[in-house]
């Protein structure tokens, strides 16, 4: 158990639809990073907040955006929802995620998100 | 464009031999990650390499970093059944505009 949780586990919807993920880090970490795996993607960085504020952007559609809040958790907003946006979305966490730094990441078990 | 390439794809070995798993990255960049995920799980870090002749062990595997060649080396020693999993290297470049790429992965069989 990394210690770092992720919320629904499985999530089936409908094309055109908008969904919440939800994250929340290991105790004591202030950086949260979303990853998003697909068989035709592959791994993907989409974005990382540190502290309330966005750290570094990867390859996030403009359809999709996250927040990280005060008491450190963080969401992940899908929306208008396509057929290729089902995937596993990662999240992970670590102490600092500074530029530079050589902090561990902790991943959660993911959320397998299914458009139908 | 950063580009990161792993060889080979896919890898059965037998127990308690030795290989090695390749990964080439077009650009300059900033770190190198190496990621293990077992299959239906999510992935576990397991080094992080900065500076050109880093060297990390841990346990029956070994990471290296050649910054002049753009390679990382994931060398597993007398492998066990335990490791077989899929590999992934990934890295990132913090000048400009920020990227984050993995690799394809390597996924390792390793048969008793």
């Amino acid at each position: 158990d990394s210690g770092v949780t992720q919320t629904p586990k499985h999530l089936i919807t409908a094309t055109g639809q908008r969904v919440t993920l939800r994250c929340s880090p290991r105790s004591g970490d202030l950086s949260v990073y979303w990853y998003q795996q697909s068989l035709d993607q592959g791994l993907q960085f989409l974005i990382q907040y540190y502290n309330g504020e966005e750290r570094a952007k990867g390859n996030i559609l403009e359809r999709f955006s996250a927040q990280q809040f005060p008491d450190l958790h963080s969401e992940l907003n899908l929306s208008s929802l396509e057929l290729g946006d089902s995937a596993l979305y990662f999240c992970a966490s670590s102490v600092t995620g500074l530029a530079g730094g050589t902090d561990t990441q902790y991943f959660g078990p993911g959320t397998r998100l299914t458009v139908l | 464009e950063l580009k990161v390439e792993q060889n080979p794809l896919f890898l059965s070995m037998q127990e308690g031999k030795n290989y090695t798993i390749y990964c080439n990255y077009s650009t300059t960049s900033d770190r190198l990650y190496w990621y293990r995920q077992d299959p239906g799980k999510s992935l576990e870090s397991l080094f992080v390499l900065l500076s050109n002749g880093a060297v990390k062990q841990e346990g029956r595997l070994m990471a290296s970093l050649d910054t002049k060649a753009r390679l990382s080396t994931l060398h597993i020693t007398a492998a066990v059944h335990d490791l077989s999993a899929t590999y992934f290297c990934a890295v990132d470049v913090t000048s400009g505009t920020y990227k984050y790429i993995f690799g394809t992965g390597t996924r390792l069989k390793v048969l008793a």
